[in-house]
């Protein structure tokens, strides 16, 4: 089954205590991204990777890394978490577009991670 | 410039009606899709419906239908029929090379079905 997994779901830690959120899919995608929603701001982008060892900020990077060491993986590091970071987190996949028509690959998202930082 | 603007924060619908919901969207690059996305109480991501900038037609898929105006940059999402598990938050989002083929996300508008 296509799929991207995600762990944890849910997630409670404490203010400066490093954590780390894996992402795998199993659809063999260049594309991976990172999310963060919060009530009333839609989903706003972390990271992104156009393939391995291929990395770029989003629109929200600040207080977070990321690492493509292998085509499947995506883990979204929190080196030093603060109550600000919480929220629900997304990890989403696709097929990098070569073609305009191949824009129509949607994205496949994990089910969320709900950290909660105290 | 926000990319993506949905207006409407909340929306209320009779079970059985159509409702719209709007999304405009900002863009200079001629190759773009758009993407509905829906989102349950349960929190996962469920993609709905794609509209490619160079399609003809405007999208459907059930009971779902793209009201796809290009010179005004709109694409709103049209649910004929409403059901009460269409009670959700709804996302319009954006892919286009200019930005790097980042899917963008507008704010989402939280749909409420009514028995």
């Amino acid at each position: 089954e296509a799929q991207v997994t995600q762990n944890p779901r849910y997630l409670i830690t404490v203010t400066g205590k490093k954590l780390t959120v894996t992402c795998s899919q199993n659809m063999n995608h260049e594309y991976m991204s990172w999310y963060r929603q919060d009530p009333g701001l839609g989903l706003r982008q972390i990271y992104y990777s156009m393939n391995v060892e291929v990395t770029d900020k989003g629109d929200v990077p600040e207080g977070y890394k990321v690492s493509r060491k292998e085509k499947r993986n995506f883990p979204l590091i929190l080196e030093s978490p603060s109550p600000n970071q919480t929220s629900l987190y997304f990890c989403a996949s696709s097929l990098e577009a070569t073609v305009p028509w191949e824009m129509s690959d949607t994205q496949y998202f994990g089910p969320g991670t709900r950290l909660t930082v105290l | 410039a926000q990319k993506i603007t949905q207006t409407q924060p909340g929306m209320f619908v009779q079970e059985k009606e159509a409702v719209t919901l709007d999304c405009t969207y900002d863009t200079s690059d001629p190759s773009y899709g758009l993407f509905w996305y829906k989102q349950p109480s349960s929190g996962e991501m469920i993609f709905l419906i794609y509209q490619g900038s160079y399609d003809q037609q405007n999208a459907t898929e059930g009971r779902y239908s793209l009201n796809f105006q290009k010179a005004r940059k709109s694409a709103n999402l049209v649910i004929s029929a409403s059901q009460l598990g269409d009670s959700a938050m709804y996302f319009c989002a954006m892919r286009d090379d200019n930005y790097g083929q980042n899917f963008v996300f507008g704010p989402g508008t939280r749909l409420s079905v009514l028995p």
